[in-house]
């Protein structure tokens, strides 16, 4: 069945460093590709989104790029901030799997000042 | 006002005690999901409806029902409550496309002694 594999946290980067968080995905057709962000005590919020082979989400200063040749979609920000601490899921959803969303098992992100 | 609300937002009960948790959303969209989210583990679809009529069990629907009361609202119950269901509680809402965004409530942290 599908599923989505992101890396394990938690991440912790000084502030104004470089992010990069991986999610590599497995699906039967053509995916939608998305990363939902959640900070302390709230619920989950799209970041951004993809759906199809090449394109690229952006929203906020981050980025992701959908590679269906090594099935991918790499979350990026060039310079992170403190208010970016949270944790960060990658999903997606596809006919597959009904178009019902699967995650990814999130990643801790920690900026320091 | 918050589009997707979840009441409670916190809840200890006791082994054995049936407990609902309700989930009201001003979207107008059709689908509507829940969600688990344990530590480590992302979040999993519990069950999701798209449209009133319609309820499907998704990958952990053992120990739950639901009830779509209308559009608008999707009540989780637990009929049985046991400590391996504690955790955290999403509603989600959707349009209905693989494209679209899915939009959580707050959540509900639930405690089962």
């Amino acid at each position: 069945g599908d599923s989505v594999t992101q890396m394990e946290g938690p991440v912790t980067l000084s502030e104004e460093a470089f992010l990069t968080i991986n999610c590599t995905y497995t699906a039967t057709g053509y995916p939608s590709l998305f990363w939902y962000v959640q900070y302390p005590g709230e619920g989950l919020q799209l970041l951004l989104k993809a759906t199809k082979a090449d394109d690229k989400g952006s929203n906020k200063g981050f980025e992701a790029t959908y590679r269906k040749e090594t099935t991918s979609f790499h979350l990026e920000k060039g310079s992170v901030q403190v208010s970016d601490s949270a944790v960060y899921f990658c999903a997606l959803s596809d006919q597959g799997s009904s178009y019902k969303l699967i995650f990814g098992s999130g990643t801790r992100l920690l900026v320091r000042p | 006002d918050a589009d997707v609300t979840q009441t409670p937002r916190n809840r200890i009960t006791k082994t054995g005690k049936r407990i609902m948790l309700e989930c009201s959303q001003t979207k107008g969209h059709d689908r509507m999901y829940w969600y688990r989210q344990d530590p480590g583990l992302g979040l999993r679809l519990i069950y999701y409806s798209f449209d009133v009529k319609d309820i499907n069990k998704g990958e952990i629907s053992d120990g739950y029902s639901v009830s779509r009361q209308a559009q608008a609202k999707f009540s989780l119950s637990l009929e049985s409550a046991i400590p391996n269901q504690t955790a955290l509680y999403f509603c989600a809402t959707s349009p209905g496309l693989a494209t679209d965004t899915q939009y959580f409530g707050p959540g509900t942290r639930l405690t089962v002694l």
